[in-house]
């Protein structure tokens, strides 16, 4: 284990749902972050959080909308995905944001119908 | 090409003998690292090396770097089935904003038969 837990580990809702992913770290990090992976496609970081701020949006559409209460924990909340959007979520932390190991949670697997 | 592209997209080899990826990416870099992931799971770091570094050891893994060519290689030895897996390179770069952020490739899918 990482110490990057991530749950739902699996997820399947429709396109008008609402639904959240949840990411805790127990490392004492304080950057989180974001990503998508799709397949035969690069890993795509989406959101990048120092000491809670936003310090990264990578051009991610509105219909994700993360949250980070506080340096342990981060959410990404999705509303109206479309089914492009399904793909494994990976979230990460680490203890910066400059030339950091990143610890991987599991992921989540999304399934957008 | 990508900022980290990884060759070959797949690899087959036989327990037992060495397996090398390449990764080359375009703009500078600070560091670049080496990550494994079993499939449908996160990502597991295996070994940063800087960009004043040419090679960096750990166990059976071996990587270089050559910022002349901004290209990287990892080479595993002696490789087991448990190697199995997919390697990304990750390319360190700073952002507009003043932080940095990991670019990653699109991986290597090694598997290694026994």
């Amino acid at each position: 284990e990482t110490g990057v837990t991530q749950t739902p580990r699996h997820l399947v809702m429709g396109m008008t749902n609402k639904k959240s992913l949840k990411c805790e770290q127990h490392l004492g990090h304080n950057a989180m972050y974001w990503y998508k992976q799709s397949a035969k496609k690069p890993l795509e970081l989406m959101f990048v959080y120092n000491f809670k701020e936003q310090t990264e949006n990578n051009s991610v559409p509105s219909r994700f909308s993360p949250e980070c209460p506080n340096s342990s924990h981060l959410f990404l909340h999705l509303h109206t995905l479309q089914p492009e959007d399904s793909a494994l979520y990976l979230c990460a932390s680490s203890r910066g944001s400059q030339e950091e190991t990143q610890y991987f949670g599991p992921g989540t697997r999304l399934l957008v119908l | 090409s990508q900022q980290g592209e990884e060759d070959p997209q797949a690899l087959s080899i036989q327990e037992g003998e060495n397996a090398t990826m390449n990764c080359s990416y375009k703009t500078s870099i600070n560091n670049l690292q080496w990550y494994r992931q079993n499939s449908g799971r996160g990502l597991v770091h295996l070994i940063l090396i800087r960009s004043n570094e040419r090679e960096k050891h750990s166990g059976r893994l071996r990587v270089t770097l050559d910022t002349s060519k901004k290209s990287s290689s990892l080479l595993i030895t002696a490789s087991r089935a448990a190697d199995t897996a997919s390697y990304f390179c990750a390319t360190e770069v700073g952002t507009t904003s003043g932080t940095y952020k990991y670019i990653f490739g699109t991986g290597t899918r090694l598997k290694v038969l026994a």
